[in-house]
């Protein structure tokens, strides 16, 4: 079946502009978690879903970033007033349980100029 | 605090040679440990979990409580073994993870 989804592939955007990623985990997983992979370095967790609450988002670095699961499926992060430091490839992945195995998605790369 | 620590950022070795990368952690409490692998051009995937003790692809890992470590062992390294290897922690129940930094592996012929 379908893996799990993120668009866009890749955003390039200005310093101050708002953006929206977008993720589709693999249909019936419950668990959807949002990582963060910058250049050099392994992914770092940003925010945990369990159906449509966000049950950690500890994670998240201040308060421009947000995300929904409105549905409990689709996922989407959100960036107000970005910066030149929030440029990294966002991942998405999913799993049926917390404490089964994640999937991942291919990644946004987002570019701040 | 938690850490994951991969002390090689990139492992050249030659095909049919051994390859070890190495991974350790920091955590108190009773952590379950994980390899990812990403192949170019690939998505991140799981390559094997302590708890289930398998061999995937060739590759074994052991985890050593007493020396925090959970180092990635293959006998005999084939080229499509080149690949980004990222260790990973996980501490609760929520499920997520803690990455290190990755080892790039190159195999040559």
């Amino acid at each position: 079946g379908a893996g799990v989804s993120q668009t866009p592939s890749n955003k390039v955007t200005e310093k101050g502009k708002y953006v929206e990623l977008r993720c589709d985990p693999i249909s019936g997983h419950t668990a959807l978690y949002w990582y963060r992979q910058s250049l050099g370095q392994g992914p770092e967790f940003l925010i945990y879903f369990q159906g449509t609450g966000a049950a950690d988002d500890s994670g998240l670095p201040n308060d421009r970033f947000f995300a929904v699961r409105p549905e409990g499926s689709v996922s989407t992060l959100k960036i107000q007033r970005t910066e030149r430091g929030d440029s990294a490839v966002y991942l998405c992945a999913s799993s049926l349980r917390p404490d089964y195995e994640q999937y991942f998605g291919p990644g946004t790369r987002l570019t701040v100029t | 605090a938690q850490r994951v620590t991969q002390p090689e950022k990139l492992l050249s070795v030659f095909k049919g040679a051994p390859v070890e990368l190495k991974c350790n952690y920091s955590y108190s409490g009773s952590p379950e440990l994980f390899w990812y692998v990403q192949y170019s051009r690939q998505r991140l995937q799981l390559l094997l979990r302590h708890i289930s003790r398998e061999s995937i692809k060739g590759f074994t890992a052991d985890l050593n409580k007493g020396e925090t470590s959970f180092h990635l062992k293959k006998p005999f390294a084939q080229e499509e073994d080149s690949a980004m290897y990222y260790c990973a922690l996980r501490t609760d129940s929520w499920g997520k993870l803690q990455f290190g930094a990755g080892t790039q592996v190159v195999v040559t012929p």
